[in-house]
């Protein structure tokens, strides 16, 4: 049973527009909601992070829109650029585990 | 440059044969975690580590072993290998249990025969 959900499986975007992922929980144990990215070869590494008391956070030209009572979140990538192109986790934290439930990833392509 | 080393890098097993992944931070992280990442199925927590001298099990621990002598290392051990455990392996790190933000080495890839 995946406790996070996340769609799409994979998603292709031309340079300049946005990416829109989403994600959706069931738990309300979960107290944090971070995206991870991924480059071909990498590990994944920390790209935003949002907590439940507020709705919106950006950095740069990504944006997480958290909707709490949805239980649901999701990750904009505006002007998407080529060097965008990865695969992108969402995940939630269990407070009563302290531990991260990740979503099955989404691969993103943005092609000039 | 501070961060997480894994070795191999990559490997190849016959089923039935005993295996360790190496994990090295040096960011004097507490906690430590184990993933394994498989397509549609996102990253699985397999076992972590709080502190050094304790470990926990995860999401898919089945089969795997670790250990927590230092801080900075832990390994995963698998005794007796299954295609099933075909996949690629990531350790990451983080300053405490909170989870708040994982630090990642660039995987190991296993592929058992």
């Amino acid at each position: 049973q995946q406790q996070v959900k996340q769609s799409p499986q994979s998603l292709i975007v031309q340079k300049g527009g946005i990416s829109i992922i989403n994600c959706a929980y069931e738990n309300t144990a979960f107290d944090y909601f971070p995206w991870y990215q991924q480059f071909p070869g990498k590990g994944p590494a920390l790209l935003i992070a949002i907590r439940p008391d507020v709705s919106e956070k950006k950095e740069g030209r990504f944006t997480i829109s958290f909707n709490k009572s949805a239980k649901q979140f999701s990750l904009h990538i505006m002007d998407s650029q080529p060097g965008d192109s990865a695969t992108y986790f969402c995940a939630a934290r269990n407070y009563n585990t302290d531990k991260l439930i990740f979503g099955t990833g989404t691969r993103l392509q943005v092609f000039p | 440059i501070a961060g997480i080393t894994q070795a191999p890098t990559s490997q190849i097993l016959a089923a039935g044969r005993r295996m360790t992944l190496r994990c090295t931070q040096d960011m004097r992280h507490n906690a430590m975690y184990w993933y394994r990442q498989d397509l549609g199925l996102g990253l699985r927590l397999i076992h972590y580590s709080n502190t050094a001298g304790t470990t926990g099990k995860g999401e898919v621990p089945d089969g795997y072993s670790v250990s927590r002598a230092n801080t900075d290392d832990f390994p995963l051990t698998l005794a007796s290998a299954v295609p099933s455990q075909t996949s690629v392996y990531f350790c990451a790190s983080s300053p405490d249990s909170g989870a708040n933000v994982l630090t990642f080495g660039a995987g190991s890839r296993l592929t058992v025969l």
